[in-house]
């Protein structure tokens, strides 16, 4: 079975700054999805960025880029020029196939501190 | 606007008392699921569909029912809710097919769930 973990539970980081959130995964498959979702105090699920295993550029949107590493089976979500509505909770996300369940790390808390 | 709909966002019932958390998308999607989330845990799956009538366990399906009738409705069923049911509970959905760019799941808002 596959497994997610995010290894830090809390970080902070001072607005403007970059910051770096952990996620590695197990799995013995070779093509796949991974995802990182925010979770602000709205609660809504919201997607930041994903990457498909196959593609080795890494995905980047905006000020969010992943660091995928797919040999050490890791997959970083980089934060740039931080804001205070990234403040939120973070989980990464790895799915087998389309439509196949998402399996969830435990999730990294971020503040951002002004 | 496409979305996915769950009701309500906040329940409190007593242990025992039968209830129901609706979820509908309006963007044809074929696959749907539920989640719940709990204090470090993550979210973990309750139960999916692939299409009408189709449905599936997924990694948490115990005291939970579903039932997907029609394309748009997957809604949630606690025959006798218990107490560790209280929860955040998540529903999703997904186009089924090979289409370009896959962006995953589209969540709910969520629904907080207490038993008391």
């Amino acid at each position: 079975a596959q497994t997610v973990t995010q290894s830090q539970p809390e970080m902070s980081v001072q607005e403007a700054e970059t910051v770096t959130l952990s996620c590695t995964y197990d799995t013995s498959e070779n093509n796949y999805y991974l995802f990182w979702y925010k979770q602000p105090p709205s609660r809504q699920m919201i997607l930041v960025i994903r990457q498909e295993a196959y593609k080795q550029q890494n995905a980047t949107e905006n000020r969010f880029s992943v660091n995928f590493q797919k040999a050490a089976k890791s997959f970083s979500l980089k934060i740039s020029d931080s804001q205070l509505g990234d403040t939120a909770m973070y989980f990464c996300a790895f799915m087998k196939q389309r439509n196949t369940p998402l399996v969830f790390g435990k999730g990294t808390r971020l503040s951002v501190i002004a | 606007e496409a979305q996915v709909t769950q009701n309500p966002r906040y329940l409190i019932t007593v242990t025992g008392k039968k209830l129901t958390v609706t979820c509908s998308q309006n963007m044809n999607h074929e696959y749907m699921s539920w989640y719940r989330q709990d204090p470090g845990l993550g979210l973990r799956q309750i139960y999916y569909s692939m299409n009408v009538e189709v449905t599936d366990k997924g990694d948490v399906p115990e005291g939970y029912k579903v039932s997907r009738k029609e394309k748009r409705n997957f809604p949630l069923i606690l025959e006798s809710p218990s107490p560790n049911q209280t929860s955040l509970y998540f529903c999703a959905s997904s186009p089924a097919g090979l289409r370009n760019g896959y962006y995953g799941y589209t969540f709910g808002s969520g629904t907080r769930l207490t038993v008391v």
